[in-house]
């Protein structure tokens, strides 16, 4: 059974430096590419990031590029999020995902973790 | 950016009903469209990929059509598992934007 489990979620000042990990079991971690996917709590979903199978090859939200950044270490089966210069706008929950390109072909988000909250506040 | 749009953002309905949720992308997007479920408090669970495949084990009642730039999502017979907050999701190109939401509530 595949499983996401996202940790790393805390109140962090404006200005702040966060970074959020997702331990991965279940499946061949190192096969797939990853994404980061936020929600406001209450609101709809905001696709953040993708990272291709070895982390050669990333990707970001324009609300994001150039603050976060996504990396994996494959022999922990981990993902990160590493988040740079918070602002109240990034406060949400934060869920990662398991691309299923490898299994259907095409890119879509069949698994996902529970989500850890990242709170932006003074 | 691809933006994309549904329609409407909320519904109610009864059981046994059936309702469609449309999904309009301001580009084509060929068949690169999914559509997810979120019930309160859960995470999203994908329910159709490519615009009209089933995920395995998504029940029948749900389907999917369109290319291009619409797209719709049909649930033939509502059952009383199926009130929550439906998604569609280009993937054509990053970023892999979601539609707001729609919002499918008991009449």
């Amino acid at each position: 059974e595949v499983q996401l489990v996202e940790s790393g979620g805390l109140v962090v000042q404006p200005g702040g430096s966060l970074r959020l990990s997702c331990a991965a079991s279940g499946f061949t971690f190192d096969d797939y590419s990853m994404h980061w996917v936020r929600q406001v709590p209450g609101k709809g979903l905001e696709w953040v990031s993708v990272i291709n199978w070895d982390g050669s090859s990333t990707d970001y939200a324009d609300s994001v590029k150039g603050r976060f950044t996504t990396s994996r270490d494959n022999s922990k089966k981990s993902l990160y999020l590493q988040m740079n210069s918070l602002t109240t706008e990034d406060t949400a929950l934060y869920y990662c995902s398991k691309d299923a390109a490898l299994r259907l072909g095409e890119i879509c988000l069949d698994s996902w973790g529970q989500g850890t909250l990242v709170t932006v506040s003074s | 950016d691809i933006q994309m749009t549904q329609s409407p953002s909320s519904l109610s309905a009864s059981v046994g009903d059936r309702v469609t949720i449309t999904c309009r992308a301001s580009q084509s997007i060929s068949s690169y469209l999914n559509w997810y479920q979120q019930k309160p408090g859960k995470a999203p669970k994908l329910l159709i990929y490519a615009a009209s495949n089933f995920e395995s084990g998504v029940p029948s009642r749900f389907s999917g059509s369109g290319s291009g730039t619409d797209f719709t999502l049909t649930i033939s017979s509502l059952q009383p598992e199926d009130f929550a907050t439906y998604y569609c999701q280009q993937s054509y190109r990053t970023p892999y934007r979601f539609g707001q939401g729609t919002k499918l509530e008991i009449k």
